[in-house]
C-alpha cells in the first residue's frame, strides 16, 4: 500500500540552527500538508501546498516556516531559526483530494 | 474556530469487550476524520464520513455521524489487545482542507 515517507524519524539540532523535514508524499497526490504534535497535545496544523503554493497556513506557521515542493517527488519543511518550543513531532501528509489525508509516520524534532 | 471534544479522555476495557469513543463538535461537520496513532508514532486513518447518518464499519470498528448532533462516535465491537493505542477524531470545515484535531482518546484493552 502506498505511503508517505519521512526523514529523518528523528532529528536533535541545538537552539537557533535551521533544520529541514523532509517528506515523499504518495505519487499520484496533489495536495500536501504539515502538522506538528507537541508532546502530551492535539495534532495541530501547520500548512496545506497545492499547485506549487501555499493554500491554507495556521497562525503557528510564521515567518520562521516554509514548504517547498523541489522536485517532483520531495516536500519539505524548514524552520529557519529553531526555538526550544519547535520540539515536537513533525507529520507530513498528502491526499489526492482535498481532505483525503494520508499521514507519515513522523520527524521527532528535537531543540536543545 | 472548530473545537472536537472527544469522550472518553481514557479508557481501560478487558478484552472482549465493546467499547464507544465520542467526538463532539463546536461547529457544522462537512467532514469527519478517525485515526488511530500508538504512543510516539503515525496517525493511521481508520475512518471518513461526510454525510449525515452515515456509518462505516472495518473488521470490528463501526463510525457513525449525526450531523445535527455535531457528533460522530467510534465503536469497538469485542475488543483486543491490538485494538490499543490513541484513538483520534479530525475534522474539516467549510472551504477548508486542514484538519482540526480532538485531544485524543486513550485505549487500553487488557488481556
Amino acid at each position: 500500500e502506498p505511503e508517505v515517507t519521512q526523514t529523518p524519524s528523528h532529528q536533535v539540532t541545538q537552539m537557533g540552527q535551521e533544520v529541514i523535514l523532509r517528506c515523499v508524499p504518495i505519487s499520484n497526490h496533489l495536495y500536501f500538508y504539515w502538522y506538528r504534535q507537541i508532546l502530551g497535545q492535539k495534532v495541530e496544523f501547520l500548512v496545506s501546498f497545492y499547485n506549487n503554493e501555499i493554500s491554507e497556513k495556521s497562525e503557528i506557521f510564521d515567518d520562521q516556516f516554509s514548504v517547498e515542493r523541489p522536485d517532483g517527488s520531495n516536500f519539505t519543511l524548514k524552520i529557519r531559526s529553531t526555538k526550544l518550543e519547535d520540539s515536537a513531532m513533525y507529520f507530513c501528509a498528502s491526499s489526492a483530494f482535498p481532505g483525503g489525508y494520508t499521514f507519515g509516520s513522523g520527524t521527532r524534532l528535537t531543540v536543545v | 474556530s472548530q473545537e472536537l471534544e472527544q469522550s472518553p479522555q481514557s479508557l481501560i476495557v478487558q478484552e472482549g469487550k465493546n467499547l464507544t469513543i465520542n467526538c463532539t463538535s463546536s461547529k457544522t461537520l462537512y467532514g469527519l476524520y478517525w485515526y488511530k496513532q500508538k504512543y510516539g508514532e503515525g496517525l493511521i486513518f481508520l475512518m471518513m464520513l461526510q454525510k449525515g447518518g452515515e456509518e462505516k464499519s472495518h473488521e470490528k470498528i463501526t463510525a457513525k455521524l449525526d450531523e445535527k448532533k455535531q457528533q460522530s462516535s467510534l465503536h469497538i465491537t469485542a475488543s483486543q489487545p491490538s485494538h490499543a493505542g490513541i484513538y483520534l477524531c479530525g475534522a474539516s470545515g467549510a472551504g477548508s482542507y486542514q484538519l482540526t484535531f480532538g485531544k485524543g482518546t486513550k485505549l487500553s484493552v487488557i488481556p
